[in-house]
């Protein structure tokens, strides 16, 4: 069964561009998961969605971040305009609803704002 | 203060020891307790469930929740080169909450 898909793997930008990041979940999963990890820190999540519908974004910076979720499968993640702080892997994951023992992460998104 | 705490080491140890990895916490709701395992360049990888109290084995592994002290263990029995990690303890109060994690705990064990 194929894990989590995440793409780009790396991505390099100039500060003020934009950059979007694409996520597959595991098939099956209802649950979806961005998360922001910094060096040297345990992953925090930025949003959750239940199917379509984003349940907990309390966490993602409304000004430059947006996500979408169609039709309950894959998902985009996006930042503009981009922000040096903004360097950071982001981290996809998915998992059964209401299952945490299930969820599994994609290998992330390196992201380097320069 | 964090709602979760966890040593960021690095801790080195010889191959064949044992390891022991913590976390403390400070929500009292919370029951759902992982560790991930995360390689250098890769997302984390579930290693270790476990719900409310009590003692968990899977193989080499042991996992190990007190609630009444707000802390968790993850044990490593014969340790090898390829356990070379970051742990992350992870938590939440029910299935429908998000995951805090801990900050990690790069383990280095050596031939």
């Amino acid at each position: 069964e194929a894990g989590v898909v995440q793409s780009p793997r790396y991505k390099i930008i100039e500060k003020k561009q934009p950059v979007a990041f694409w996520c597959n979940p595991i098939s099956g999963h209802n649950t979806l998961y961005w998360y922001l990890q910094n060096l040297g820190q345990g992953p925090e999540l930025l949003i959750r969605y239940e199917n379509e519908e984003a349940v907990d974004d309390s966490q993602l910076p409304k000004d430059r971040f947006s996500a979408e979720r169609l039709k309950g499968v894959d998902s985009t993640l996006k930042i503009q305009p981009a922000e040096l702080g903004d360097s950071a892997v982001y981290l996809c994951a998915s998992s059964l609803s209401g299952r945490p023992d299930t969820q599994y992460f994609g290998p992330g998104t390196r992201l380097t704002v320069l | 203060q964090k709602e979760v705490e966890q040593d960021p080491g690095p801790l080195s140890v010889p191959e064949g020891a044992i390891v022991s990895l913590n976390c403390t916490y400070s929500n009292s709701a919370f029951q759902y307790f992982m560790w991930y395992r995360q390689y250098s360049r890769k997302g984390p990888e579930l290693l270790m469930y476990t719900y409310s109290s009590g003692n968990k084995e899977d193989g080499r592994f042991t996992a190990q929740v007190d609630k009444s002290s707000k802390y968790i263990s993850l044990f490593i029995r014969d340790s090898q080169p390829s356990d070379s990690a970051t742990y992350l303890c992870a938590m939440s109060a029910t299935g429908f909450q998000k995951l805090v994690f801990g900050t990690g705990t790069r383990l280095l064990v050596s031939p």
